[in-house]
């Protein structure tokens, strides 16, 4: 099984900030990397799939990149609607796995 | 417009049954697979299983094989995540996702069911 190690566990930033997360894989998942955000009491969604492609919707300030093993997401400067969490994603076979989240937190 | 809508919040006593359900509309129920995916409380998300509506081809986490059974009824767009006997461990939010066409990724959720057990 794949799993994924998602850091920093916690990022506190000030709205304005560019925030980066990371995603690392225990082996190699190519491309197949999708990004979640989820907010309390919210049910997550699809921000990014295939490492690099945003969703339908998912503004430009969002950004993935990466293949292989390690995989980022970047928020280029935070909205106040941004602070949630946010999890990695990867299929391999018929195997779904997800990282442990990062929380981006006001600071 | 795609959406996948869950039965309501359950509250249940250990050694119960139970099963919860997953009603797709706006696309064609029978050709995209529904997944489950469990988030404790406090916790991350954990893929369960996932089954093929068109043919009722299920898939299983390893995690989750033989402590849950996935179902669908293509007859009412529906799908479902049953449990026979719970345990309190078994409490948590509970999803059904849609599998992306592409096949790696969740491209729709539904609203999430609470299931509570408790003595």
């Amino acid at each position: 099984e794949i799993v994924l190690t998602q850091s920093p566990a916690t990022l506190s930033l000030s709205p304005g900030e560019r925030a980066t997360l990371s995603c690392r894989a225990s082996q190699s998942v190519s491309s197949y990397l999708a990004w979640y955000q989820q907010k309390p009491g919210q049910a997550p969604r699809l921000l990014i799939y295939d490492a690099s492609n945003r969703a339908t919707g998912i503004p430009a300030r969002f950004s993935g990149s990466g293949s292989g093993t390690d995989f980022t997401l970047t928020i280029s400067s935070l909205e106040p609607e941004d602070f949630a969490v946010y999890y990695c994603q990867q299929r391999s076979n018929w195997l779904f796995t997800f990282g442990g989240g990062t929380k981006v937190e006001i600071k | 417009e795609v959406q996948l809508v869950q039965s309501g919040a359950e509250v249940k006593k250990p050694g119960e049954s139970l099963k919860i359900s997953c009603k797709g509309s706006g696309y064609s129920f029978t050709s995209y697979w529904i997944g489950w995916v469990r988030q404790m409380p406090g916790k991350g998300l954990e893929w369960m299983g996932i089954i093929y509506p068109g043919d009722s081809d299920t898939r299983y986490s390893p995690s989750f094989q033989g402590q849950v059974t996935i179902s669908a009824d293509k007859s009412i767009s529906t799908a479902y995540l049953q449990w026979s006997s719970l345990k309190a461990s078994d409490t948590a939010m509970y999803y059904c996702v849609r599998r992306s066409p592409a096949h790696t990724y969740f491209d729709y959720w539904g609203q999430g069911t609470l299931v509570t057990v408790s003595s």
